[in-house]
Formats: structure tokens, C-alpha cells, sequence
């Protein structure tokens, strides 16, 4: 079990530019979650996946951001025409199916700077 | 999700249980109580949930009150690296939707 990967570990960009974040689930965990974390505030639920499935977006993820998972495997997570306010870090989580409440395990994150 | 309340922040003396405490006044039937924690620059790490009954693991103790109205976090013997944010959570049974955090309790444990 090699845990929740995720990539990169920061990024540092240009406001106006585009982004995308990558995160690699434990391997026979179907759902996959991507939160958004701000400092000094608990992470904020963007979006869920059951395998490639979006099936949940919050009113936090703006026509801006956009989340793939092709093939219910990886996932990627891109932001276009960065704003200041987009920096935050990005955390993705994943948890499998089965009897009773499956808990979610976090990778450890991509740091997005917006300059 | 049901909204839970805990305190900003404890100090525990290394060596000594670190009793958390979370209130969840409002929790319905089909949730569970989590608890995760946080390290500073590192993803949450998940520590136990529990139902009803009470759960132990090698990480903690999850104490859930008759009424489930609130739950106690044990650390059994708490050492420097316990020192964390840790996250009471409230969720519903099936898990396929997102976690509300608040803002955890800021555990320090103290040489």
C-alpha cells in the first residue's frame, strides 16, 4: 500500500495562467475526492469520483476548475486563468466500497502560489 | 452533515493520555463520528471512526457517548509527534460524498 501520490508537490505561477494537479489513488480504491485547504481553515470538499464517474461537485469548484478521471484510475485536477484567490492547497483523498463506512485517506498535497 | 464543536487548542505533558473532546449534538442516526489529524505541510491522516460502540486501534480509543451527542479522542501515551491539528467529522453512512472539516483542535503536547 503506497498511499495517496500526488503531483506536484508545489506549484508556483502567474496569475492568468493554467494549472493542472495530478493525483494517483490507492490502487483499489474507486472513489477519489479532491478538497481545497486555505491557511488556518479546515479542507473544503470540491469534487467526487466513483471510478471515472464525476458525481458530486461543490458550488466552490467556479467553470474554472475542471476535474478528470479517465479509465477510474488517476485523476487530474486543472485550474484555468489563475486568480490570487486560487491559492490554497489542493488535496485529494480516496477510499474503496464495501461493508460499512469506508474512511478516506488524504495524500499530502499540491501547494499552489498564484504570484 | 451534522456540525461538530471543538476547543481551538489543549496542551497534553508527553507520556500522558490527551483526552479530545467534540460535541455532535445534532448527529442523526446513520452517521459516523471521524477523526482525523493533521501535521503541519502534510495531508490529514485518518485515526479511527466509530458508530456507537466504542472502537480502539493502534493509533487511539474512540469513546462515543449513550446518546451519541458527543465523543472523546484518547491517545493513550501522547508523544512530541502527536502535536497536530486534529479534525472531529460527522458523516453519513455510504461515505460517497465529501468531509466537512471545521477548524480541529490545535494539539500541543508538551516535553
Amino acid at each position: 500500500d503506497t498511499g495517496v501520490s500526488q503531483d506536484p508537490r508545489h506549484k508556483i505561477t502567474k496569475r492568468g495562467q493554467n494549472v493542472t494537479f495530478r493525483c494517483d489513488p490507492i490502487s483499489e480504491h474507486n472513489r477519489l475526492y479532491w478538497y481545497r485547504q486555505t491557511l488556518g481553515q479546515g479542507p473544503e470538499f470540491l469534487t467526487y469520483f466513483q471510478n471515472e464517474a464525476q458525481l458530486e461537485k461543490s458550488r466552490l469548484l467556479s467553470d474554472r476548475f475542471s476535474a478528470e478521471r479517465p479509465k477510474g484510475s488517476f485523476s487530474t485536477l486543472e485550474i484555468q486563468r489563475t486568480e490570487q484567490g486560487d491559492s490554497a492547497m489542493y488535496l485529494c483523498a480516496s477510499s474503496a466500497t464495501g461493508w460499512g463506512n469506508q474512511p478516506q485517506h488524504f495524500g499530502d498535497g499540491t501547494r499552489l502560489s498564484i504570484l | 452533515d451534522a456540525k461538530t464543536t471543538q476547543p481551538p487548542s489543549m496542551d497534553c505533558a508527553e507520556g500522558r493520555a490527551a483526552n479530545l473532546p467534540c460535541n455532535h449534538s445534532t448527529i442523526s442516526g446513520n452517521e459516523y463520528v471521524y477523526w482525523y489529524r493533521q501535521i503541519h505541510s502534510q495531508g490529514p491522516q485518518y485515526i479511527i471512526h466509530g458508530l456507537k460502540n466504542n472502537e480502539t486501534n493502534e493509533m487511539a480509543s474512540l469513546i462515543i457517548t449513550e446518546d451519541r451527542k458527543s465523543s472523546t479522542l484518547i491517545l493513550p501515551h501522547a508523544t512530541l509527534r502527536d502535536t497536530a491539528v486534529y479534525y472531529c467529522i460527522v458523516h453519513s453512512g455510504g461515505g460517497a460524498d465529501g468531509l466537512t472539516f471545521g477548524k480541529g483542535t490545535h494539539l500541543i503536547i508538551q516535553p
